[in-house]
Order: structure tokens, then C-alpha cells, then sequence
């Protein structure tokens, strides 16, 4: 089964304006993390966001936010005032446990900024 | 501002050779790890090493997959005996503790 799940394989914002990556994922831990990464054409992974499940309030960093609901079992990415360079892939991910560092990927999101 | 670095940055081997992969992590950080993308899919995780051995490592890390901290900066990752399906770009990140992994920029491996 997939443990997380990205069901948007593209997605397209003007920019300037806001664009929200869904991620769902799945896990019978209470301790775990989920974390955004940043995949430009040149395939460099850039570290975005993290949330840990024992943290109250969503994280943000920047224009990245992350809409975390817990009983839903989502963690989606919010880009705000998107621009040109955000064009890329996005891949969210999970760590399950407390002591544990293997980090499971979804699919990706492809995002397209339009001028 | 500290980044994890791989050489080389695009490796071509013959089917059945050995290669290895190269990695210098985060000079402070703790937690090593390889992980794999082929063209077009998902990032996938292969193994993860902790204080000179490995904590986890998932089912496509078999025995074809080993790797080494042979100094205290230098993390490598030995794919003996390659088959085409092992072309990917092969990631190496770290991390300090368990919260974010910082990447690498990649390996590009083909396999002809």
C-alpha cells in the first residue's frame, strides 16, 4: 500500500498567486514526519518543510506552508505569490517512528508557474 | 553554507562492473543516506548508516549494495556486478538528527 500519496501529477498556477499541493499519507505511528522537497529540472533535492506529528502548529518557512490535519491524514504544501523559479517538482515524504530515518517519497506533483 | 557533495556527477559502466558511488555529507551530521531515482519516478529509499554501520536499509538495498564511511568524510555506496536496471540518479544526503535530510546534487549512473 502507498504510504504516501500525491494525487495531482500536474498542476498549474499564474503567478503571483497561491497554489496548494495535496499530500495524503499513511501511517500507524503516533511519531512521524513529513517533510516537502524541491526537484528543479537541473534534479537537485531541496529540502522545503518539515512538520513533525507532535507539533501543534503548521510549519512555515517563508511562502511555504504547510496545511497539516492530523485526523485527515494530510500535509499539504501551500506555495503563496508563486514565481517563475518555483516551477519544478514537488515531492512530499514521510519518516514513520520515533528513532527511525528511512524517508518513503511520493510520486510528485509537477508544477508549472505561467507568466 | 555547508551542502552535501557527490562525485562523479554522471558515472558510464558496462553491465556486470563494480562502481562507486561517492559522498561527502555535512561535516557535522550523524545520519547518512542513499537513495535512488529512476528517470521519471519517485525518489526511493536504499539504506541509511549510523555510527559506522547501517540502521535500515529497504529491499533494494540485497547484497549487490554495500557501504562504507572509509574516513571521517567520505561515505560511498558499491554496486558490484551493475545490470541495466540499476540506471538511476543515486541521491546522498545527511541529516543531524531525524528531522530534515539535506541532498546531495546526484549521481547520474548508466548502465550500458
Amino acid at each position: 500500500a502507498q504510504k504516501i500519496t500525491q494525487t495531482q501529477p500536474g498542476m498549474f498556477v499564474q503567478e503571483k498567486e497561491a497554489v496548494t499541493l495535496d499530500c495524503t499519507y499513511d501511517t500507524s505511528d503516533q511519531s512521524y514526519g513529513l517533510f516537502w522537497y524541491k526537484q528543479p529540472s537541473s534534479g537537485e533535492m531541496i529540502f522545503l518543510i518539515y512538520q513533525g506529528s507532535y507539533d501543534e502548529q503548521n510549519a512555515t518557512e517563508g511562502r511555504y506552508s504547510l496545511n497539516f490535519q492530523k485526523a485527515r491524514k494530510s500535509a499539504n504544501l501551500v506555495i503563496s505569490a508563486s514565481q517563475l523559479g518555483d516551477s519544478a517538482m514537488y515531492f512530499c515524504a514521510m519518516r514513520e517512528g520515533f528513532n527511525n530515518n528511512d524517508m518513503r517519497f511520493g510520486a510528485g506533483t509537477r508544477l508549472t508557474v505561467k507568466p | 553554507e555547508p551542502e552535501v557533495t557527490q562525485t562523479p556527477s554522471h558515472q558510464v559502466t558496462q553491465m556486470g562492473q563494480e562502481v562507486i558511488l561517492r559522498c561527502v555529507p555535512i561535516s557535522n551530521h550523524l545520519y547518512f543516506y542513499w537513495y535512488r531515482q529512476i528517470l521519471g519516478q519517485k525518489v526511493e529509499f536504499l539504506v541509511s548508516f549510523y555510527n559506522n554501520e547501517i540502521s535500515e536499509k529497504s529491499e533494494i538495498f540485497d547484497d549487490q549494495f554495500s557501504v562504507e564511511r572509509p574516513d571521517g568524510s567520505n561515505f560511498t555506496l558499491k554496486i558490484r556486478s551493475t545490470k541495466l536496471e540499476d540506471s538511476a540518479m543515486y541521491f546522498c544526503a545527511s541529516s543531524l538528527e531525524f528531522t530534515e535530510q539535506f541532498f546531495g546534487p546526484g549521481t547520474r549512473l548508466t548502465v550500458l
